[in-house]
């Protein structure tokens, strides 16, 4: 079946400006996830949603970046007043019950900020 | 403070040898070590993983090694293949598969 699927692939946006990303879990897949992987690092903690809700956004550096899953399936992750440090791979992961298996990643968003 | 520290930086290995990427972690809290594969333009891919009540997995040409006392545990991949050629991640979660503290890296090219 499909995996998880995230858009755009690429994004250039000029400093300030506001951006979202997208991303589709795999069907079914309860729990969604957001990791930031910038060059030459592994991936970091964002943000995770069981359902609807978020359950721990303790990974958001800042009140610029925001995250949604309203109907408990794709989610959107916003970042407002964008900063050439927000520039890097940002990685979405579906579970299909948080806590008891596998995070599947999809191929990430590659952000850059002029 | 890296919660996860990984070496190499980066490996070169000839085909057929046998790769070794090590990992060290100072929260007794984790309980669960996954090791990642990543290729250019790809997410990471879970390759294998372990428990702290375990002190070696094997799946086919992957092995992890694990030391509890030494909060150390390693990827040995045998008989390493040009297609091996990838990121490794090693990571670790407080519980199954919560979020996950990767570590860093290690870049490894396996010489044809």
């Amino acid at each position: 079946g499909a995996g998880v699927s995230q858009t755009p692939s690429n994004k250039v946006t000029e400093k300030g400006k506001y951006v979202e990303l997208r991303c589709d879990p795999i069907s079914g897949h309860t729990a969604l996830y957001w990791y930031r992987q910038s060059l030459g690092q592994g991936p970091e903690f964002l943000i995770y949603f069981q359902g609807t809700g978020a359950a721990d956004d303790s990974g958001l550096p800042n009140d610029r970046f925001f995250a949604v899953r309203p109907e408990g399936s794709v989610s959107t992750l916003k970042i407002q007043r964008t900063e050439r440090g927000d520039s890097a791979v940002y990685l979405c992961a579906s579970s299909l019950v948080h806590g008891l298996y596998e995070q599947y990643f999809g191929p990430g968003t590659r952000l850059t900020v002029t | 403070q890296q919660q996860v520290k990984q070496s190499p930086q980066s490996l070169i290995v000839q085909k057929g040898g046998i790769s070794i990427i090590n990992c060290a972690y100072e929260n007794t809290a984790f309980d669960y070590f996954p090791w990642y594969q990543q290729f250019p333009g790809k997410g990471p891919a879970l390759l294998i993983a372990i428990r702290p009540d375990v002190s070696e997995k094997k799946e086919g040409r992957f092995t992890i090694s694990f030391n509890k006392s030494a909060k150390q545990f390693s990827l040995h991949i045998m008989d390493s293949q040009p297609g091996d050629s990838a990121t490794y991640f090693c990571a670790a979660s407080m519980k199954n598969h919560d979020k996950i503290i990767f570590g860093k890296g290690t870049r490894l090219h396996i010489l044809p």
